[in-house]
């Protein structure tokens, strides 16, 4: 079983202060954890992904996450909010399971930039 | 980077028919592909999973002879919301697994705007 669990449904930052977008996950299996981000009346764009090498990640637009197994979280950042950043986010964790992919969405989290 | 194409972006259609919304891999042959429907102020739903040359596999609740999925081709899946009722209106988004995957990644398409009237 595998679950993603995003703790905050929405952030709320100044625009040139940081960004962290939080993200729990459970799985049996070695997971494949992923930062999606989704604008108003779009279609979802990989942010960064996590596949059992560096635990640090680099994205685009500057957001980077980290995975850490002791705590089971893979916790989005950015140092610097832009307008543009405003958005809901999601994180999700895959594995393969039977020859299947299983992908778990967590719930989401709208990021509000505020100038 | 991989490009995963949704047709059509948006559509309406009268209650009672049909309606197929096609989705495309442009770069790379996908063996998976993930149906979702998104409602207004949630996440995702994953609606079914289809792999090139086989049934596809719904998730509970999700009537299969209502919305039906075929994966014909390494490169094209189509969902077809079937009997369109006004409730299935809609955010649908599909996304494919490359053949050759790293680390599992998934690419999604730009998402179809059902509106059922």
């Amino acid at each position: 079983a595998q679950s993603v669990t995003q703790l905050d449904s929405h952030v709320s930052v100044s625009e040139g202060t940081p960004v962290l977008l939080r993200c729990n996950y459970s799985s049996s299996y070695s997971p494949s954890l992923f930062w999606y981000v989704q604008h108003p009346n779009k279609g979802l764009q990989l942010l960064l992904k996590y596949t059992s090498a560096a635990t640090l990640v680099k994205g685009i637009n500057g957001f980077e996450a980290e995975f850490k197994k002791s705590e089971t979280s893979f916790h989005l950042t950015k140092p610097s909010a832009h307008m543009s950043d405003a958005a809901e986010y999601f994180c999700v964790v895959t594995r393969n399971s039977g020859g299947y992919q299983k992908v778990t969405f967590g719930t989401g989290t709208k990021l509000q930039v505020i100038p | 980077g991989a490009v995963v194409s949704q047709h059509p972006s948006r559509v309406i259609c009268k209650s009672g028919t049909s309606v197929k919304i096609e989705c495309r891999s442009l770069d790379f042959q996908a063996t998976t592909m993930f149906w979702y429907r998104q409602f207004p102020k949630k996440s995702l739903m994953l609606m079914a999973t289809s792999n090139e040359g086989s049934k596809a596999t719904y998730e509970q609740g999700v009537e299969k002879d209502k919305f039906l999925i075929n994966h014909a081709s390494l490169t094209l899946s189509t969902l077809t919301v079937t009997s369109a009722h006004p409730e299935d209106s809609s955010f649908y988004i599909c996304s494919a697994r490359p053949r050759r995957s790293s680390g599992n990644t998934i690419y999604f398409g730009e998402g179809s705007w059902l509106t059922v009237v």
